[in-house]
């Protein structure tokens, strides 16, 4: 089926430890993003991508790096792993044509001892 | 910036009654806004989309409303069953800019 595929879907990362989250999607969307989820906090937006080479930073980017070579894919790295980054780690994608939705990714829960 | 809430945080009803849920945008130039669905340890479903230009989006026993000059919007359930007992988020897109503001959403429990 077409969608959004995350992996891994469990994570436990020691703190200082590096690991990068894959995502990729079969629907030629123009527009991917990494959303992390927490509790009470609602999503808030890290990374996001309008096409291949072009990326820029959302609400909470710091810690993280992206990067966006092909259309499909578009993998979140940690760069030294912190407990403040223990939450649920979501990619959605869009057609670039503002009036589509998102479509998301079945998450990747990361925990940081 | 864009806040997005969602009230009640919890909501808990009979098998059978008809139900709605609120969700208030404090930017009222919105492009589009989307209902979805979260199941407990899984992704976000999509469950409808409703631009600016439109004042209500129907799919089966759902019906989500949006009025942009008081910003609100609201989602519809009718003749609610156990299997819609979930969390449901609301999401606007800024007329411009390309980031989603996301409310912290309503957990509905349908008692059987």
């Amino acid at each position: 089926n077409a969608g959004v595929t995350q992996t891994p879907k469990f994570q436990v990362l020691k703190t200082g430890q590096s690991m990068t989250l894959q995502c990729a999607q079969d629907m030629n969307h123009e527009y991917m993003s990494w959303y992390r989820q927490d509790p009470g906090m609602g999503l808030r937006l890290i990374h996001y991508s309008v096409g291949a080479g072009i990326t820029d930073q959302g609400e909470v980017p710091n810690g993280y790096n992206v990067s966006r070579s092909t259309t499909e894919d578009f993998p979140l790295r940690l760069l030294s792993a912190a407990p403040s980054q223990t939450s649920v780690y979501f990619c959605a994608s869009s057609r670039k044509d503002r009036g589509h939705g998102y479509t998301f990714g079945s998450g990747t829960r990361l925990t940081v001892v | 910036k864009q806040e997005v809430t969602q009230i009640p945080a919890a909501l808990s009803v009979p098998e059978g009654e008809n139900l709605v849920l609120n969700c208030s945008f404090t930017d009222s130039a919105i492009y589009n806004l989307q209902w979805f669905r979260q199941d407990p340890g899984k992704g976000l479903t999509s469950l409808l989309l409703i631009q600016s230009s439109q004042r209500e989006q129907t799919s089966g026993r759902l019906n989500a409303s949006l009025d942009k000059s008081s910003g609100r919007s609201t989602l519809y359930i009718a003749a609610s069953q156990p299997g819609d007992s979930a969390t449901y988020l609301c999401a606007v897109r800024p007329w411009t800019g390309n980031q989603f503001y996301f409310g912290t959403g309503t957990s509905l429990t349908v008692i059987p």
